[in-house]
């Protein structure tokens, strides 16, 4: 059984480029969730997708957009990089119309250095 | 005011102690709750969730107080392998998981 898979492991910017993160839900679910670990932070919610729209949003500005493919794969691209988005990002996939949606299986995550 | 606060500690306590970790939240609308675990430069894992009534598994406890909005864990007879930070985590709206800050405890022979 397939976990939640992220690509690239790792990764390093500069102030100004964009990336684009990758993520591949647990094999049955079809709701993929974004979250930004700062260092010493816990998890900060981005925004979640189901059935390729855009279902919940958190507190991020517009440089942060994602998209979900009929796999139910998912990416977060980020534009014009800050100094401040160096981050641990965070992939969570879950079954959106299970007893439990809320419960969330989380991928290894990508860490973004932003130079 | 933070949605989910925890005391990030440290927490540095022996093998076999008892230690409490508590987490207040903001949004009273909020249904359901959770510990999540993490270790060190790894995503967080679910360790239990927390029911209105309390619930044990093996050496952990959790318990909910809606009226005060306060979430506890009770770690019994510690091991070194606890060592590790614990997220309090809360879900406010559907879909959405808010966490705190996480606090650290180490466990020392």
């Amino acid at each position: 059984d397939a976990g939640v898979t992220q690509s690239p492991t790792h990764l390093i910017k500069t102030r100004g480029q964009q990336v684009t993160l990758r993520c591949s839900p647990k094999s049955g679910h079809d709701t993929v969730s974004w979250y930004q670990q700062a260092l010493g932070q816990g998890p900060q919610f981005i925004f979640q997708y189901y059935e390729e729209e855009e279902r919940q949003r958190g507190n991020f500005p517009d440089r942060f957009s994602g998209h979900q493919f009929p796999n139910y794969s998912s990416e977060l691209n980020v534009n014009a990089l800050l100094l401040g988005d160096s981050a641990l990002y965070l992939c969570a996939s879950s079954l959106y119309l299970a007893p439990r949606p809320e419960t969330q299986y989380f991928g290894p995550g990508t860490r973004l250095l932003v130079l | 005011r933070k949605e989910v606060e925890q005391d990030p500690g440290p927490f540095n306590v022996p093998e076999g102690a008892t230690v409490a970790f508590n987490c207040t939240y903001s949004n009273s609308a909020s249904q359901s709750f959770f510990w999540y675990r993490q270790d060190c430069r790894k995503e967080p894992k679910l360790l239990m969730s927390v029911y209105s009534s309390g619930n044990e598994d093996g050496r952990f406890t959790a318990q909910l107080n809606r009226a005060s909005q306060y979430i506890s864990l009770l770690i019994r007879d510690s091991k070194l392998s606890d060592s590790a930070t614990y997220l309090c985590v809360v879900n406010p709206s559907y879909g959405k998981l808010t966490f705190g800050q996480g606090t650290i405890l180490t466990v020392h022979p």
